[in-house]
């Protein structure tokens, strides 16, 4: 079994729509959650990093985890078609090792 | 302007042929990884390094070496490339080890 589940998806939306991504994972020691994006032919880029459990809001975005579920997710309010990427979850329990285990990701489409 | 390059972008290669996977970066990190990436599946770590002359495997197997002889440069080698090590190769860099800058990636294809 994995230690992280993401839905690959592909997860088609309007333009303007609150997209909801979602990863579960079953390592309890895990502390710190990230949200990487990457578009096609292109490395990740970090978008959202969150320590411990509560919310975390940049912009259009906003990250959750929940780590009594064992559940984080990303929510991308007013999608535009430059959204349009793959979205990574990751996590690690140890702290500044840059070891991080990486979801499936989810690949993302606004449509116009 | 500071920023992390990968070269090759993509390469090409036949069975046999020893080849190497370029990485720099411009932002003095000490930390630097190697991550590999096959379609629609998970990254996953094969090397990292914390400085100069350290380097360790990740929690994937891999048949691949590095070397870390200067901060900014941090070199993947493959002695002979077989059909299995076709995938894409991404090199990274962190100051805090949570937060990876990525290169853009080398697209791998061994005939």
């Amino acid at each position: 079994q994995k230690e992280v589940e993401q839905d690959p998806g592909p997860l088609s939306v309007p333009e303007g729509a609150i997209v909801s991504l979602n990863c579960t994972y079953s390592n309890s020691a895990f502390q710190y959650f990230m949200w990487y994006r990457q578009y096609s032919r292109k490395g990740p880029e970090l978008l959202m990093y969150t320590y411990s459990s509560g919310n975390k809001e940049d912009g259009r975005f906003t990250a959750q985890v929940d780590k009594s579920s064992k559940y984080i997710s990303l929510f991308i309010r007013d999608s535009q078609p430059s959204d349009s990427a793959t979205y990574l979850c990751a996590m690690t329990g140890s702290s500044n090792t840059g070891k991080l285990i990486f979801g499936q990701g989810t690949t993302l489409q606004v449509k116009p | 302007e500071a920023d992390i390059y990968q070269t090759p972008r993509y390469l090409v290669i036949g069975t046999g042929k020893k080849i190497t996977l370029e990485c720099s970066q411009t932002m003095g990190h000490d930390k630097m990884y190697w991550y590999q990436q096959d379609p629609g599946m998970e990254l996953h770590l094969i090397h990292y390094s914390y400085g100069v002359n350290s380097t360790e495997k990740g929690d994937l197997s891999s048949e691949s070496t590095v070397s870390r002889i200067r901060t900014e440069h941090f070199p993947l080698t493959l002695e002979s490339a077989r059909p299995s090590h076709t995938s894409q190769y991404l090199c990274a860099s962190s100051e805090e080890g949570e937060k990876l800058f990525f290169g853009s990636g080398t697209q791998l294809s061994v005939l």
